[in-house]
């Protein structure tokens, strides 16, 4: 079964780094994008970027740049999404999301993490 | 960047009725497009790609059609399942989501 498994709820203060993951399973995982999408307190989704993890290609949406780090470890089939600088907005739900196809050009998600909960709150 | 508009943002609807949700792209991406449904407190799901191709396992009252920056996702008949949040989605140049249409019961 084709599975991305994500970390736990993280509440973190202002200013405090995190890192999240998100392990895949079932199927050849570097050979597929992993993205990562926010979901604001009831807001709708946003596309923050992705990664190809079996060459680290990385892209991120323009409003992400800068603000966020993604990564993976192809070796443990583990995507990463990290902030070195937590805010009150970063607060969000947190998705990472496969598309339906191999290579890199861009393909709909036909599997999704469970989601990762990050409250910043001081 | 591509920006993806929905209309409505919210729709009231009764179950057995026909509703129709449209997504413009600001500049044409072909017939790379996919609508997903999600659920509160859910991760989304995949409805349908390329447009108007139905995704295995999705009930074929759920139809798409568009292509370059107009598309519509239509319901033939509303069922209680169904009430929920549906966003359109670009692929044509990395991603972006739609704003989203929540679709309620009348």
């Amino acid at each position: 079964e084709v599975q991305l498994v994500q970390s736990g709820a993280e509440v973190k203060k202002p200013g405090e780094s995190l890192k999240i993951s998100c392990k895949g399973s079932g199927y050849s995982f570097p050979n597929y994008w992993i993205g990562w999408v926010r979901q604001m307190p009831g807001k709708g989704l946003e596309w923050m970027g992705i990664i190809y993890p079996g060459d680290s290609d990385t892209r991120y949406s323009p409003s992400f740049q800068g603000q966020v780090t993604i990564s993976a470890d192809k070796s443990i089939s583990t995507a990463y999404l990290q902030w070195s600088s937590l805010k009150a907005s970063d607060t969000a739900m947190y998705y990472c999301a496969r598309p339906m196809d191999t290579g890199k050009n861009y393909y709909p998600v036909d599997v999704w993490g469970q989601g990762t909960t990050v409250t910043v709150s001081s | 960047d591509i920006q993806m508009t929905q209309s409505p943002s919210t729709l009231s609807a009764s179950v057995g009725d026909r509703v129709t949700i449209t997504c413009r792209a600001s500049q044409s991406i072909s017939i790379w497009l996919a609508w997903y449904q999600q659920k509160p407190g859910k991760a989304p799901e995949l409805l349908i790609y390329q447009a108007s191709s139905l995704e295995s396992g999705v009930p074929s009252r759920f139809s798409g059609s568009g292509s370059g920056t107009e598309f519509t996702l239509t319901i033939s008949s509303l069922q209680p399942d169904d009430f929920a949040t549906y966003y359109c989605q670009q692929y044509n140049s990395l991603y972006t989501f739609g704003q989203g249409t929540k679709l309620e019961i009348k």
